[in-house]
C-alpha cells in the first residue's frame, strides 16, 4: 500500500551533532508531514511540506522535499538529549488518508 | 487546553469481551481517525471520519467499528476482540480538510486481549 518508508532505521549521535533521516514514497503526493513520538506516547507534528515546497525551516528542523527523486529528508541541528524519539513521515496521496512508515528510532547520546 | 482525549489509557480484556476505546476533542475539528501501532509495522489507519455521522474504512478495518454522532467524539468498538488486536491505538483529529493539515494526536490506549 501506499506509504513512507523512512532511513535508517535507527540512528544514534552524540548530542550536538546533526542528525538526518530521510524518507521515501512510491506515488505523486499532495504534501508531507513529518512527526515525532516519544517512546509510548501520541504523535507531534513537526513540518508539513507541500509538493510544490522545496524547503521549511522551523527552529532547528530543516526538512527537503525532491519531488523528482520522490524523497524528503528531515534534519535536526545541534541535538539534544530531548531529540531522543521515533520520527515518522507522512506522505499524503492526495486523499482523505495518511499513511506512515515504521519510523526512524533516534537516540542522542549525552 | 486544546487536546485529544482517549479512556482508557491501559486496558487488558478477554476474548469476545465487547469493549469500547473513546476519543474527544475540544478543538471543532471536522476530521477525527484511529490508527494502530505494532512493532515493526508502523501506524495503520483504522477508521476514519470526514464529519459527523461520516466515516469510512483506513487500511486495517477488520474487527472494528466507529461511530461519529456527534463532533467532538469518535469511539472505537471491538464487538468481539481478539489477541491479534493487542496493541497501542491512537485516536487523532485535524481540522476542516482532514490531512492537508496538521493531525493532533491522543496519548493512546495500550490494549491486551489475552
Amino acid at each position: 500500500s501506499q506509504q513512507g518508508e523512512e532511513d535508517p532505521q535507527a540512528l544514534s549521535i552524540q548530542e550536538g551533532e546533526n542528525a538526518t533521516m530521510n524518507c521515501s514514497y512510491k506515488t505523486s503526493i499532495n504534501n508531507l508531514q513529518w512527526y515525532r513520538q516519544n517512546s509510548g506516547r501520541g504523535l507531534v507534528h513537526l513540518i508539513l511540506i507541500r509538493s510544490n515546497e522545496r524547503e521549511k525551516h522551523s527552529g532547528r528542523l530543516r526538512v527537503t522535499l525532491d519531488t523528482s527523486k520522490k524523497s524528503s529528508s528531515l534534519l535536526i541541528t545541534a541535538s539534544r538529549a530531548a531529540d531522543t524519539a521515533s520520527y515518522f513521515c507522512a506522505p499524503n496521496f492526495g486523499n482523505e488518508k495518511l499513511t506512515f512508515g515504521t519510523g526512524t528510532r533516534l537516540t542522542i547520546i549525552p | 487546553e486544546a487536546q485529544v482525549t482517549q479512556n482508557p489509557r491501559y486496558l487488558i480484556t478477554v476474548t469476545g469481551k465487547k469493549l469500547t476505546v473513546t476519543c474527544s476533542q475540544n478543538m471543532n475539528h471536522e476530521y477525527m481517525s484511529w490508527y494502530r501501532q505494532d512493532p515493526g509495522l508502523g501506524l495503520r489507519q483504522i477508521y476514519y471520519s470526514m464529519n459527523v455521522e461520516v466515516t469510512d474504512k483506513g487500511d486495517v478495518p477488520e474487527g472494528y467499528k466507529v461511530s461519529r454522532k456527534e463532533k467532538r467524539n469518535f469511539p472505537l468498538i471491538l464487538e468481539s476482540p481478539s489477541p491479534n488486536q493487542t496493541s497501542l491505538y491512537f485516536c487523532a483529529s485535524s481540522p476542516l480538510a482532514g490531512v492537508y493539515n496538521e493531525q493532533f494526536f491522543g496519548p493512546g490506549t495500550r490494549l491486551t486481549v489475552l
